[in-house]
């Protein structure tokens, strides 16, 4: 089973046209991370979001914490080809519930962005 | 400022033959170290990780090792390649508590001939 599912697994939109991805946890998450990848590359570090209700930006690109549904969002704002790439959030998950986190990935969003 | 090293970047190799790839990092000592492998459509799946040198636990049953020689150096081995080890392996290293991010090398792409 996928104990994070991101959605929707690719996405493409037209330069300066906003977007969300979503990030769901079928578990408790105790910290939320967001990666960007780009082909062939290593992942680049975002944001992490801890405390639900948790906002934060980096430049165009937003993340919120939704603690009660388990969820993370991901908005971007006039979106350019520079944000195209594959987008995927983490969590620090608690599998035995005796507080030994791992941190588990979802499998991406590719996100295109046409000129 | 931290950095993390990942060689090389690209390697062919033939069925059978052994493996090395080598990650270090500078800037922090005592980082947690990891070894993630990539494949297609089915996301990062961790391998190995190490909190302390000679402090390795292995994730998944499989024909590679990962060994811890020095603090900031982590090295995955293989003494004889299957075709289905082919990917993208990423290191990537972290502080020691909970709820750090954990910062990725630039990957090292293996192909199995």
């Amino acid at each position: 089973s996928q104990e994070l599912e991101q959605s929707p697994q690719s996405l493409i939109v037209q330069e300066g046209k906003n977007l969300t991805i979503n990030c769901t946890s079928s578990k408790t998450l105790y910290g939320l991370y967001w990666y960007k990848q780009k082909y062939g590359e290593g992942l680049i570090f975002l944001m992490m979001l801890q405390k639900g209700g948790e906002e934060k930006s980096h430049e165009k690109i937003t993340a919120k914490l939704d603690e009660k549904k388990q969820q993370s969002s991901l908005h971007i704002t006039a979106s350019q080809p520079s944000h195209a790439g594959i987008y995927l959030c983490g969590a620090d998950i608690d599998y035995s519930g005796a507080g030994s986190y791992q941190l588990t990935f979802g499998k991406g969003t590719k996100l295109s962005v046409i000129p | 400022s931290q950095t993390i090293h990942q060689w090389p970047a690209t390697l062919v190799q033939p069925v059978g033959s052994p493996l090395s790839l080598e990650c270090t990092v500078e800037g922090t000592s005592n980082p947690n170290l990891y070894w993630y492998r990539q494949a297609a459509g089915r996301g990062l799946q961790l391998l190995f990780y190490s909190i302390g040198i000679d402090q390795i636990s292995s994730e998944v049953p499989q024909n590679l090792s990962a060994s811890r020689p020095q603090d900031r150096q982590f090295i995955l081995s293989s003494k004889k390649l299957l075709l289905s080890d082919s990917g993208f392996y990423l290191c990537a290293w972290s502080g020691g508590q909970i709820n750090q991010p954990q910062h990725f090398g630039d990957g090292t792409r293996l192909s199995i001939l």
